[in-house]
């Protein structure tokens, strides 16, 4: 089946610690997303990718770092230097060219720094 | 300045009736689209239904409709015959041909359906 995969689920961080969150997808998607989420809040966009090598910061990109070396995958990393990371973090992939289609979700990462 | 504006934080339905969930937007761009999202609590996304800017006509998808009404810039979302299931954080959001074709969310309406 094709859909975006998400991983792990569930994710602790120590405080001064990287960490990297997987996204993957097979749905032949040019475009790719990040965006967190707090409760009860909206999502807001953290980084985009529309091609492969190459991503645009969004709205809220300071304290992460994405690459795009291939177009299945779009990892997330959290660096130390993002001082509030505890968030749920949906990855999200659509197609370009369509204004007209969705964007498609992966499952969600929830990460909580202890 | 909010792209998109949801001014319901929560609403209440009794289960069988129809509720409708508020959207506005502000762009200057003329192509554009417009989804709706569904949340349960397990937190996955789901859509629900989209509408274009140049659609003449309001988009349904079996209980969900859209109210779109272009001059003022609303696209509230209409869920008829509520059912139990439906209670969850529905998002409101834009695609603009300007903004990269990146999606834009409102903050959402959480929408709590009674027995």
């Amino acid at each position: 089946d094709g859909g975006i995969t998400q991983s792990p689920k569930y994710l602790f961080r120590k405080e001064g610690q990287n960490v990297t969150l997987s996204c993957e997808q097979n749905l032949n998607h040019d475009a790719m997303y990040w965006y967190r989420q707090d409760p009860g809040q909206g999502l807001r966009l953290i980084y985009y990718s529309q091609i492969v090598n190459d991503f645009q910061k969004g709205d809220i990109a300071e304290g992460y770092s994405v690459s795009r070396e291939k177009k299945e995958s779009f990892p997330l990393t959290v660096t130390s230097a993002q001082k509030n990371p505890t968030a749920f973090y949906l990855c999200a992939s659509s197609i370009v060219a369509r204004m007209n289609t969705e964007a498609f979700f992966g499952q969600g990462t929830r990460l909580t720094v202890v | 300045a909010q792209k998109i504006t949801q001014t319901q934080p929560g609403m209440f339905v009794q289960e069988k009736e129809a509720v409708t969930l508020d959207c506005t937007y502000d762009t200057s761009d003329q192509s554009y689209g417009l989804f709706w999202y569904k949340q349960p609590s397990s937190g996955e996304m789901i859509f629900l239904i989209y509408q274009g800017s140049y659609d003449e006509q309001n988009a349904t998808e079996g209980r969900y409709s859209l109210n779109f009404q272009k001059a003022r810039k609303s696209a509230n979302l209409v869920i008829s015959a509520s059912q139990l299931g439906d209670s969850a954080m529905y998002f409101c959001a834009m695609r603009e041909e300007d903004y990269g074709q990146n999606f834009v969310f409102g903050p959402g309406t959480r929408l709590s359906v009674l027995p």
